[in-house]
């Protein structure tokens, strides 16, 4: 039960694109679709983004996406905006009812 | 409007028993499962452990031996307790819902947090 891997920090200018990796293994990102992400500002508790690798709750804009190859998720943040400047965690399912969560990225919008 | 709080001692000390409670408003606990979660300050998220209606319940291995959750249906609220504390678990605990089963299979709501501090 090990966490997901993340680069601890990621950025870019406003207006250009910025993804960040999660890596697991094949029995947690690799073996099941429920992978998802979230958006933590300081002193905030943590927002749901993505759901199921690439679905977007209502409310969420859609210049965030997520993917997955393999035991590797992925989100993309196109279009940065100063408000998406946060701390980003992934989680996965990782079977036998347990979750798992990545160390985090701090992405800062330059 | 589904809302989620948690509640208990601000400070505990070590080798005590840190003790939580989360009420759950707006919707019932008997359904979804409901998650603890906790960051140490400056750290990233760590899943403590979840808990069902039924008291089906499972925890990380790292903390199994140390932790049980409980459920209250009639009060619509669910514990965590963490004995034996020490500093490193000094942290910030969220309470969670999880959908299982249906979309979003995902943490949906949240719980503002509560920091629990470990120190004599």
């Amino acid at each position: 039960q090990s966490a997901l891997t993340q680069p601890p920090s990621a950025s870019g200018s406003p207006g250009q694109s910025v993804t960040i990796s999660c890596t697991g293994t094949s029995s947690d990102v690799g073996a099941y679709n429920f992978v998802s992400w979230y958006q933590q500002h300081p002193g905030k508790a943590p927002k749901l983004m993505i759901y199921e690798v690439s679905k977007w709750p209502s409310g969420v804009p859609d210049r965030f996406s997520g993917s997955k190859s393999g035991n590797t998720a992925s989100l993309t943040v196109s279009g940065l905006q100063a408000e998406d400047e946060a701390d980003y965690y992934c989680s996965s399912f990782a079977g036998n009812n347990i979750w798992v969560f990545g160390g985090g990225t701090k992405l800062t919008v330059l | 409007q589904v809302q989620l709080q948690e509640s208990g001692p601000g400070l505990v000390k070590p080798s005590e028993t840190l003790s939580l409670t989360c009420t759950v408003s707006g919707d019932s606990i008997t359904t979804y499962y409901w998650h603890w979660i906790r960051q140490p300050p400056g750290k990233g998220l760590e899943w403590v452990g979840f808990i069902y209606h039924t008291g089906n319940a499972n925890y990380n291995v790292s903390l199994k031996s140390r932790v049980t959750m409980s459920v209250d249906t009639s009060k619509n609220q669910f514990s965590l307790k963490l004995n034996s504390v020490t500093a490193a678990d000094t942290a910030v605990y969220y309470c969670a819902r999880y959908v299982a089963g249906a979309s979003p299979h995902a943490f949906d709501m949240w719980g503002r947090g509560t920091m629990v501090t470990v120190s004599s």
